[in-house]
C-alpha cells in the first residue's frame, strides 16, 4: 500500500515550458486535491476532484489544468510556466464524510518546482 | 474566500511546557475541522478530524476541542517534547474542499 505517490520529486523549468505533475493513490479514495505551498504561507488549493470525471477550481487555479479519468490518478498540468509558479506542490486524497465533505487527507511527498 | 486564522504564528517553548494554539473559522456552512502536523521537509499528517460542536479528541499528549457556534478550535500539547517541533495546521471543511490556515510553528527547546 503506497498511499499517495507523486512524480517527479524535483524539477526545474524554463519560462514558457509546460509539464505535468503526476499523482496517484491506491486507497480507493474518491476525493483528490492539488495544493501549492509558498514560502511562509500555508497550503493553497489549486484544483480538486470528488470523483472520476469531476473536477473543480480551488483558490488559485490560474495557470493550471487537471483531469481525472480514473479514481487512482489526478495529474496537474502547467502550461506556459512562469516564475510565480515556483513552489512545492502537494497532492492529497481522502474519502468523503457523511454529508459529502472530505475526510482526513493523506498527502504525497511533494514536488519541488522551480521556474527560471 | 474563507478566512481561517491561526494564532500565534510561531511559538518557542521549553521542553516540558504545556502549550495551546487557536484556530478560528467561519461558523456557517461548517462540515468539519481538521488538524494536521507538518514537520519540515515532510508532508502534512492528520491529527484529528472533528465534526460536532463540543467534540474533544485526544492522541497521546495532544488534544483538541471544537466550538462550531463561535467558530474556534484549540489544540493543546501537554509536556512538550523536542519531537513535537513542527507546524500545526488547522483546516476548515466546507461542502467539498478544505481551507487551510497558515499554521502555528512550534519550536520546543531541550
Amino acid at each position: 500500500n503506497a498511499g499517495v505517490t507523486q512524480t517527479p520529486k524535483f524539477r526545474i523549468l524554463k519560462i514558457g515550458q509546460s509539464m505535468t505533475l503526476q499523482c496517484a493513490q491506491d486507497m480507493n479514495h474518491n476525493y483528490m486535491y492539488w495544493y501549492r505551498q509558498d514560502p511562509g504561507m500555508g497550503l493553497k488549493l489549486i484544483y480538486y476532484s470528488v470523483g472520476a470525471g469531476i473536477t473543480d477550481k480551488g483558490e488559485v487555479p490560474n495557470g493550471y489544468n487537471v483531469s481525472r479519468s480514473t479514481t487512482e490518478d489526478f495529474p496537474l498540468r502547467l502550461e506556459l510556466a512562469a516564475p510565480s509558479q515556483t513552489s512545492v506542490y502537494f497532492c492529497a486524497s481522502s474519502y468523503s464524510l457523511a454529508g459529502g465533505s472530505g475526510g482526513t487527507q493523506y498527502f504525497g511527498p511533494g514536488t519541488r518546482l522551480t521556474v527560471l | 474566500i474563507l478566512n481561517v486564522e491561526q494564532s500565534p504564528q510561531s511559538l518557542h517553548v521549553q521542553e516540558g511546557d504545556s502549550t495551546n494554539f487557536t484556530c478560528s473559522f467561519p461558523s456557517s456552512n461548517f462540515y468539519a475541522l481538521h488538524w494536521y502536523r507538518w514537520e519540515t521537509a515532510k508532508s502534512p499528517e492528520a491529527l484529528f478530524v472533528m465534526t460536532l460542536n463540543g467534540d474533544e479528541k485526544k492522541k497521546g499528549r495532544i488534544s483538541a476541542t471544537l466550538n462550531t457556534k463561535e467558530g474556534y478550535s484549540y489544540l493543546y500539547i501537554k509536556g512538550s517534547q523536542p519531537e513535537d517541533s513542527a507546524t500545526y495546521l488547522c483546516a476548515f471543511g466546507g461542502r467539498r474542499a478544505l481551507t487551510f490556515g497558515s499554521g502555528t510553528r512550534l519550536q520546543v527547546q531541550p
